[in-house]
């Protein structure tokens, strides 16, 4: 069975700081590892990772993919309190239909 | 261009009762899945449909729970006889083609409260 682990849980900072998250993956058949951003409504998608070490990046986001290790992190920098939400992290299984994703990173920023 | 609506936004079921939670995709999409996020915790692989035909329903439990996407109109997810821990938000997303992931589009979700 297909499996993601995020961590850490939970995260609290200050704004201006620097966060990193976690997501490790068991996947058979791996293909991709994708990002999104959950404000309390729909998942919205960040990032999708195919090719391990070339980091994809949108404004203070980043993203970095290790298919040797099985990981990937997601790095926010220069924190906003806009920034808190749920980050998740997931993988479509073999059939492509599905994704399987990890429990969630619940990032609180503080002013 | 609307994106994928979910509705009711809310909805509150007494035990034993039905629930019916409608999707609709995003238009020129005809791939739909339904999540289940229970509290604190990830999003839940239910089922995932095409137009008039369920493709996979591994993530469905087994009973009181149906899926159905008509030739026309939403694809809906019905729960009967609900339980407590049915609770939960239920999202739907939808893709303009098979294995393509990064072109999910999610719903908001219905938040389903069994008391």
């Amino acid at each position: 069975e297909d499996k993601v682990v995020q961590s850490p849980l939970s995260l609290v900072v200050h704004e201006g700081d620097t966060v990193t998250l976690n997501c490790s993956y068991e996947v058979t058949n791996f293909r991709s590892l994708l990002w999104y951003k959950q404000e309390k409504k729909a998942p919205t998608f960040l990032f999708m990772l195919t090719s391990s070490g070339i980091e994809k990046k949108s404004g203070r986001l980043s993203s970095i993919l290790d298919k040797k290790e099985l990981f990937s992190i997601l790095n926010i920098t220069a924190t906003q309190t806009g920034d808190s939400a749920v980050y998740l992290c997931a993988a479509p299984g073999t059939s492509g239909s599905r994704l399987t994703f990890g429990e969630g990173t619940q990032l609180t920023v503080n002013p | 261009n609307a994106g994928v609506m979910q509705n009711p936004r809310h909805l509150v079921r007494r035990r034993g009762q039905e629930a019916r939670l409608r999707c609709s995709p995003m238009k020129g999409h005809s791939h739909v899945y339904w999540y289940r996020q229970l509290p604190e915790e990830g999003l839940k692989f239910m089922v995932y449909l095409q137009k008039e035909n369920i493709i996979d329903e591994s993530g469905m439990p087994k009973e009181r729970f149906s899926a159905e996407f008509p030739k026309e109109g939403p694809s809906i997810l019905r729960i009967q006889q609900v339980v407590r821990g049915d609770s939960a938000a239920y999202f739907c997303a939808s893709s303009p083609q098979f294995d393509s992931p990064e072109g999910y589009t999610f719903g908001s979700g219905t938040r389903l409260t069994v008391v």
